[in-house]
């Protein structure tokens, strides 16, 4: 059960686009259409933003979307916004009702 | 609404136990896999534990396996874990939630509770 790899930190002005990227292996997120992103902001609790890869839950706006190649999968927030600096996490489910998480990206707008 | 609300964290010494509890509201309990996940200071998060729907199976990361114990009372609406040979780096913000989908996403979470294991 490997943490999935995130890069530290990415940084984009408002109204750019950022790309976060979370690495694992065939065993959690090549082999399964299961990967979940997360924001979270200091001292509280995370909130989802992505499921299933690339589905947005109701109320998320579409400027989140994600994707998944091969082994990495990858988290875009476009138009980006003040309100979206905060650490993000990605979540893999790694079969046999386990789950691993990335290290977490900090995200700063400029 | 939905609402996940954790309690019974604390200081506690290595080698000792803790039970957390996370009280649920909003829905039908009995009807959801559930997750622990946990967050050491300054750190990222980690899967803790999972509790099937039906509540008949328990799954546990490496790190806390054959310590920790996830269950739930739907009488209570209720999860709980029960946290034993406490270690330090067991030090972390724990937080339940939600599963959602076949491949599990946590959603909605609680606000978390705060297990600090110092002698």
């Amino acid at each position: 059960q490997s943490a999935l790899t995130q890069p530290r930190s990415v940084s984009g002005s408002p109204g750019q686009s950022v790309t976060i990227s979370c690495t694992g292996t065939s065993s959690d997120v090549g082999g399964y259409s299961y990967v979940s992103w997360y924001q979270q902001y200091p001292g509280k609790a995370p909130k989802v933003k992505i499921y299933d890869v690339s589905k947005r839950p109701s109320g998320v706006p579409d400027r989140f979307s994600g994707s998944k190649s091969g082994n990495t999968a990858s988290l875009t927030i476009s138009g980006l916004q003040a309100e979206d600096e905060a650490d993000y996490y990605c979540c893999s489910y790694a079969g046999s009702y386990t789950w691993v998480f990335g290290g977490g990206t900090k995200l700063t707008v400029l | 609404q939905v609402q996940l609300v954790e309690s019974g964290g604390g200081v506690v010494q290595p080698g000792r136990s803790l039970r957390l509890s996370c009280a649920v509201s909003g829905f039908t309990f009995s009807n959801y896999a559930m997750y622990w996940v946990r967050q050491a200071p300054g750190k990222g998060l980690e899967w803790v534990a999972h509790l099937s729907y039906d509540g008949n199976n328990q799954h546990y990361g490496d790190s806390v396996k054959g310590r920790f114990t996830i269950s739930r009372d739907t009488s209570k609406n209720t999860l709980y874990l029960q946290m034993n040979s406490l270690r330090t780096d067991d030090t972390a913000v724990y937080y339940c939630a939600r599963n959602n989908g076949a491949g599990g996403w946590l959603d909605p979470w609680g606000q978390g509770t705060l297990v600090t294991v110092s002698s």
